[in-house]
């Protein structure tokens, strides 16, 4: 089965750049996406297809896919960023899988 | 605007079956699939499976099949997931999605908690 792994957590401080890696086999030659996840509310998306950032996303929210790990980063975080991010990737065998999840932290 | 509107919370019986519903508006229904996500309480995002809405062909997840059916009604624009024999361990938060095809999911429902206790 393919799995992709993230940190569990990410602690950032206001204003600066946040990281969260989405680890899979060959994850580079497929397309990653990404959702914003904060409590009580549905998912949504913040970046597809590796890079692309969907209408309303603010402009800190980027996203980078090579090798075998996928990168969200938030740069400038700001407090609403405070959510729990899950990365996603669709493979021929199993279709659709989401990452583990990584809750990032704003202090 | 493109909406998914999920019917309410459930609660049911181990061994019993639910059924989600997830009427869309804003958009031409067929043209588009819809892939149902679950959250148990507390954990991450699970594919459950995935249905076009212009042919009716589905694609379940392999831990699921044989107990989930996924179908649609084209002329009302709603989808609909039925999970069969339940377990204390499909207790979690249903959504529905518009999914863009191998790709990635735009528009979410707003979730349906599906409680199942004795």
């Amino acid at each position: 089965s393919y799995e992709l792994t993230q940190p569990p957590s990410v602690s950032v401080s206001p204003g600066q750049t946040a990281s969260i890696t989405c680890s899979g086999d060959k994850l580079g030659d497929k397309y990653a996406c990404w959702y914003q996840q904060k409590p009580g509310q549905s998912p949504v998306l913040v970046i597809y297809q590796d890079s692309k950032r969907p209408s309303g996303i603010p402009e800190r929210f980027s996203g980078s896919n090579s090798g075998n790990t996928a990168t969200l980063t938030i740069s400038g975080t700001q407090a609403m960023d405070e959510a729990d991010y899950y990365c996603q990737a669709w493979d021929s065998s199993i279709s659709y899988v989401f990452g583990t999840g990584t809750k990032v932290t704003v202090l | 605007q493109v909406q998914l509107v999920q019917s309410g919370a459930e609660v049911k019986k181990p061994g019993a079956s639910v059924k989600v519903s997830c009427k869309a508006s804003g958009y031409t229904f067929t043209s588009y699939g819809i892939s149902w996500v679950r959250q148990a309480p507390g954990q991450g995002l699970e594919w459950m499976g995935w249905i076009s809405a212009y042919n009716g062909n589905t694609n379940y997840a392999q831990k699921l099949q044989g107990r989930v059916t996924m179908t649609t009604d084209t002329s009302t624009s709603t989808a609909y997931m039925e999970l069969r024999s339940l377990r204390s361990d499909d207790t979690a938060v249903y959504y529905c999605a518009r999914d863009l095809g191998e790709l990635h999911f735009d528009y979410w429902g707003q979730g349906t908690l599906v409680t199942v206790s004795s």
